[in-house]
């Protein structure tokens, strides 16, 4: 069974500040996706990669498969990124289900 | 997002009785699944379906069941609604590595 660690697992940031959040996991696997959850929300995949990096406006995931570790980027925080982000990973042999880390909580001030 | 729906947005119901959630979706996608989100347990898998009248279970399978009798629909019913079957209920569809997940806009079930 694939592990999906998180980290950090709360982020308090300054609106503007740069932020990482980086996720690792144990076994190969077919995508690496993030997602994201608004308090009281519901789920909006940001990202699938297999590979390289994605950039969507001031979002920018990356993905280093021999080290098996991604990280999500954002850019010039705000607070309405102010949300859960969830890393999960996939494999098309096992019907593509989702194993989840545990989420990381982001704050950010204004 | 408009190709998956849930149906109902939020239901009560009382422990013993059976419930259905529906979950719907327009994109022909092969696979569907419901997962079930709890404090302290993130998200995790009940049940997912690989295409018409094929499905399997998940991690958290016990007490509920799940059917798909067309590309478009899988149900998840909960024979006899119990307290700890209390949560937030997510359905999903995905179709390839190329097209990813799509998450539905999720069930809040009470159960008293």
């Amino acid at each position: 069974k694939n592990e999906v660690e998180q980290s950090p697992q709360n982020l308090t940031a300054q609106e503007g500040e740069f932020i990482t959040i980086n996720c690792s996991y144990s076994v190969g696997i077919s995508a690496l996706h993030w997602l994201q959850q608004h308090p009281g929300g519901g789920i909006v995949s940001l990202f699938m990669l297999s590979s390289g990096k994605k950039k969507h406006g001031r979002l920018i995931a990356t993905i280093n498969i021999q080290e098996k570790h991604s990280s999500l980027h954002i850019t010039a925080s705000h607070p309405r990124d102010s949300a859960v982000y969830i890393c999960a990973v996939s494999y098309m042999e096992y019907g593509n289900k989702l194993v989840f880390g545990a989420g990381t909580i982001l704050r950010v001030k204004s | 997002d408009a190709g998956i729906t849930q149906s109902p947005r939020h239901k009560v119901t009382e422990t013993g009785t059976p419930v259905t959630l529906r979950c719907h979706q327009t994109e022909n996608h092969r696979y569907m699944y419901w997962y079930r989100q709890d404090p302290g347990h993130g998200l995790r898998l009940i049940h997912y379906s690989y295409g018409v009248k094929d499905t399997d279970k998940g991690e958290v399978s016990d007490g509920y069941s799940v059917s798909r009798s067309k590309t478009e629909d899988f149900l998840l019913t909960l024979e006899s609604a119990t307290s700890s079957q209390t949560s937030v209920y997510f359905c999903a569809i995905s179709d390839s590595v190329v097209y990813g997940y799509t998450f539905g806009s999720g069930t809040r079930l009470t159960v008293v």
